[in-house]
């Protein structure tokens, strides 16, 4: 059972242009999303995340929108830069006693051509 | 993430040995998570510990795995007669405190390979 999932398994984007990744959860009970980077033979590195009272949460770059009704949440990069590509996992969490448990996407692979 | 280690970093076992990864959280880190990530597939959350207590193991199989987290001294998860299954990256991640709105940060990672 999919609860987090990432239907793209690549993007390939030209230098300058926006990168946007998609994520789609099933469980209603998540109501914190994050989104972490990962390079090969690396563990995940936390980008951004945003909690389900916001609808938008920005941090230079990169821009985290959340469509509770549509269960659905994406990553906006703008511009993307070449150092960007990498796998980026959507991650959720949603009860206090799993402290902070995550449940990840697939991954999309991002890959930002100069 | 050079805060949370693990090592080893590469661990070799052949099948019906017993694994051991080690995993030093952050500074006054006192939450961790072990994560494993198999070939072609996202992370899957495998037990949440803090000191001395297993919180949630849910994620673990039921045979064959342990995990602890002793007063002193880093995390230990454990894989007993291992399979080639068992192959895959394991990650383990800590946090400051419990609850949402809380990153967990990642350490690089135990690549265990069963041969």
């Amino acid at each position: 059972d999919q609860q987090v999932k990432q239907n793209s398994p690549s993007l390939s984007v030209q230098e300058g242009r926006i990168s946007i990744l998609n994520c789609d959860y099933t469980n209603s009970m998540f109501d914190y999303f994050l989104w972490y980077k990962k390079y090969p033979a690396e563990g995940p590195t936390f980008l951004i995340s945003i909690s389900s009272i916001k609808d938008k949460n920005e941090d230079g770059r990169f821009t985290v929108f959340l469509n509770k009704s549509a269960k659905h949440l994406s990553l906006h990069i703008v511009p993307s830069q070449p150092g960007d590509s990498a796998v980026y996992f959507c991650a959720a969490s949603g009860s206090e006693t799993s402290g902070s448990r995550l449940t990840f996407g697939e991954g999309t692979q991002l890959t930002v051509n100069p | 993430n050079a805060g949370v280690m693990q090592n080893p970093r590469h661990l070799v076992r052949r099948r019906g040995q017993e694994a051991r990864l080690r995993c030093s959280p952050m500074k006054g880190h006192s939450h961790v998570y072990w994560y494993r990530q198999l070939p072609e597939e996202g992370l899957k959350f495998m037990v949440y510990l803090q000191k001395e207590n297993i919180i949630d193991e849910s994620g673990m199989p039921k045979e064959r795995f342990s995990a602890e987290f002793p007063k002193e001294g880093p995390s230990i998860l454990r894989i007993q007669q291992v399979v080639r299954g068992d192959s895959a990256a394991y990650f383990c991640a800590s946090s400051q405190r419990q609850g949402l709105n809380t990153e967990a940060f990642f350490g690089q990672g135990t690549r265990l390979t069963v041969v």
